[in-house]
């Protein structure tokens, strides 16, 4: 049974520290999604990739967010500096490049005190 | 994408038919209706999509009216473990960039009770 895998699946932080969150997509897919839910927001989109080519981050805050795809089998997302506001769950998404489905992952549960 | 309604909250008894409506009265001719759930602490969930004809699978049923600006997710025995945040989504399905995106709104929250 195929999955999205993120790792770690909670982190707690200070401000100010750098946070990575990983993401493995289901393998064959190749398109990769980054999104975020918080009470006030929701589920928001902050960045998209197909054949690891980021196609829409503007979602993604740009002066401390960065989301990279090293290989196909990798997505990342970094915040540095880390603020308390970033507090919320992400979530990796995979699909295939015309599937109309997208498989998300756990989550990872971050908290910036 | 068009913008979609639906109700904040619903419940259903156990085992029986839970009917979530959904509004998207300014979609277009090549919009999808999708529909995700998401159960508490866990990541959204693919159900069902459609563009104009009902469509079954293992998990529920998609009603979408002739004129497309209304549709139902039907779950025909809810049970308690589909007690979840139900969204309604449309958007363009093509292979093409941005058109990928799902645009998540708030939702409905089925409280499924025993």
């Amino acid at each position: 049974d195929a999955r999205v895998t993120q790792t770690p699946r909670h982190k707690v932080t200070e401000m100010g520290q750098e946070v990575t969150m990983r993401c493995q997509p289901i393998l064959g897919h190749n398109t990769v999604f980054w999104y975020r839910q918080t009470m006030m927001q929701g589920l928001e989109l902050l960045a998209y990739f197909r054949n690891r080519a980021p196609l829409d981050d503007s979602g993604m805050p740009k002066d401390r967010f960065s989301a990279e795809m090293p290989d196909a089998t990798l997505a990342t997302l970094k915040i540095q500096p880390s603020e308390p506001r970033d507090s919320a769950v992400y979530f990796c998404a995979s699909g295939p490049t015309r599937g109309e489905t997208q498989y998300f992952g756990p989550g990872t549960r971050l908290l910036v005190l | 994408d068009a913008k979609t309604t639906q109700p904040p909250s619903m419940d259903c008894a156990e085992g029986r038919a839970a009917n979530l409506p959904c509004n998207h009265s300014t979609i277009s001719g090549n919009e999808y209706v999708y529909w995700y759930r998401q159960i508490h602490s866990q990541g959204p969930q693919y159900i069902i999509h459609g563009l104009k004809n009902n469509e079954t699978n293992e998990m529920a049923s998609l009603i979408i009216t002739e004129d497309r600006k209304s549709s139902t997710l039907i779950l025909p025995h809810a049970t308690l473990r589909d007690t979840a945040v139900y969204y309604c989504i449309v958007r363009v399905a093509t292979g093409g960039g941005a058109t990928n995106k799902l645009i998540f709104g708030t939702g409905t929250l089925l409280a499924v009770q025993p």
